[in-house]
């Protein structure tokens, strides 16, 4: 079964400074890869999709993550974080077949606490 | 703004009693998926339905039961409640049915969140 670990619960950074939430999967196919974002009192929102082709996705917002198939890892960056940035963060891996087809499977989330 | 619609927005019931979430998908999305986040277990996969037929069942209780109606709201019951039962339920929607999971990304609701007492 495919799973999503994200191995920081909590992090800190100044605005301004660079930024990256680490995330690592398990699936036993090419895997479809999703960063979300939940702002306090919102839903869940798209930020990033990786599908196939180029291993660096642009997302919204400033986001880009890169695939890198040799470490399990779909890690999220943004070069400098703004205070909106403050949010929880989700990485999910997409079940493309079987009778779960289309479910998305997520990480426990990293909370985002930007400093001014 | 999702387009997705969940009521109510908050609901606070004691242990034992049921409860109904609902959800309006977006204009056209056929496909309703529902998921539990609580505290311990993060974001849970529920069920998902298809144009009012169950597609897909995840970690869903047998107390909990959901359906799809013919003007594709959904709605999820939640019996005989338990205190670990609370938590934010979020239904999601999207065009998709298998084989169009890749072109059909899921639009969230902000969630229902519910607290047993």
């Amino acid at each position: 079964a495919q799973s999503v670990t994200q191995p920081d619960i909590h992090i800190t950074v100044s605005e301004g400074a660079s930024l990256e939430l680490r995330c690592n999967y398990s699936y036993g196919a090419t895997p479809y890869l999703f960063w979300y974002v939940q702002s306090p009192g919102q839903g869940l929102q798209l930020l990033l999709k990786y599908f196939s082709g180029d291993t660096l996705v642009q997302g919204i917002k400033g986001f880009e993550a890169e695939f890198k198939r040799s470490q399990s890892s779909f890690n999220l960056r943004k070069p400098s974080v703004h205070w909106s940035d403050a949010a929880e963060y989700f990485c999910a891996v997409l079940n493309a077949g079987g009778t779960s087809y289309g479910k998305l499977t997520f990480g426990q989330g990293t909370i985002l606490t930007v400093h001014p | 703004d999702s387009g997705v619609t969940q009521t109510p927005k908050h609901l606070i019931t004691a242990t034992g009693q049921r409860v109904t979430l609902r959800c309006s998908p977006r204009s056209g999305d056929l496909s309703v998926y529902w998921y539990q986040q609580s505290l311990d277990q993060g974001l849970q996969f529920l069920i998902q339905y298809y144009n009012g037929e169950e597609r897909a069942k995840g970690n869903i209780l047998e107390r909990f039961s959901a359906q799809q109606f013919p003007d594709l709201h959904s709605e999820l019951n939640l019996s005989s409640l338990e205190l670990g039962d609370s938590a934010l339920y979020f239904c999601a929607s999207s065009t998709r049915n298998r084989g169009q999971v890749l072109n059909s990304p899921l639009h969230f609701g902000n969630g229902t969140r519910l607290t047993v007492t």
